[in-house]
């Protein structure tokens, strides 16, 4: 069974720093790796998406890699911003988007 | 291009009713999956539907049931509810055909079970 876990749960920084969200996998035999932005009692959005064959993705200031034979994907925000707070979540699927998610990181960027 | 669209976005149930829920997957998906997220939790998945017909099943009973039609819009429907079940309610919509199968989520409905 697919877990997926994501270090750390929380995380608060000051405007302007780089930072780096962990996900993790227990079964490398993924097809896509998906990271996803939540606001507060909202839907998910789509950040990047990583096919199996891929290593890395960059939309603007974030970039996503993947490692599949260790089971773990990072995402990078460079010079973070207020706007950047929000809870970040990853999610590994087989062939079909049956997604499982990590817990999330909450992310919180002061001011 | 129409995004995935849910209704309700809020719904208040008492315990033991039954509750719907609906989703219009975007414009030429015929994929639909829904998600139960618990507050401060990802989201767990229930189950998917294609063209129709179930296609997966999370760890969820047979009261959490679905539908599917034929624009590819569908339904969750959940009987006998429970407090648990209070959570909010995510559909996704997809094409696994696409170059790049990319999962979109609606906003989701709120429910509360009191």
């Amino acid at each position: 069974k697919q877990e997926v876990t994501q270090i750390p749960a929380a995380l608060s920084v000051p405007e302007g720093e780089n930072l780096v969200l962990n996900c993790s996998f227990t079964d490398s035999a993924i097809y896509n790796l998906q990271w996803f932005r939540q606001d507060p009692g909202k839907g998910l959005t789509s950040l990047l998406l990583i096919q199996s064959s891929q290593r890395e993705q960059t939309s603007g200031r974030l970039n996503a890699s993947l490692d599949k034979s260790s089971g773990r994907s990072t995402l990078y925000i460079a010079a973070s911003q207020p706007g950047d707070s929000a809870t970040y979540l990853c999610a590994v699927s087989p062939p079909g988007n049956m997604l499982t998610f990590g817990g999330g990181t909450r992310l919180m960027v002061k001011p | 291009e129409t995004g995935v669209t849910q209704s309700p976005t809020h719904l208040i149930k008492t315990r033991g009713q039954q509750v719907t829920l609906r989703c219009s997957s975007q414009s030429g998906h015929n994929t639909v999956s829904w998600y139960q997220q618990a507050l401060g939790q990802g989201p767990q998945f229930i189950f998917q539907y294609y063209r129709e017909e179930e296609n997966g099943r999370g760890n969820f009973p047979p009261r959490f049931s679905g539908l599917q039609f034929p624009n590819y819009s569908s339904e969750l429907n959940v009987n006998a509810l429970e407090l648990d079940d209070s959570a909010l309610y995510l559909c996704a919509s997809s094409n696994p055909w696409d170059r790049v199968p990319e999962a979109f989520f609606g906003q989701g409905t709120r429910l509360t079970v009191v």
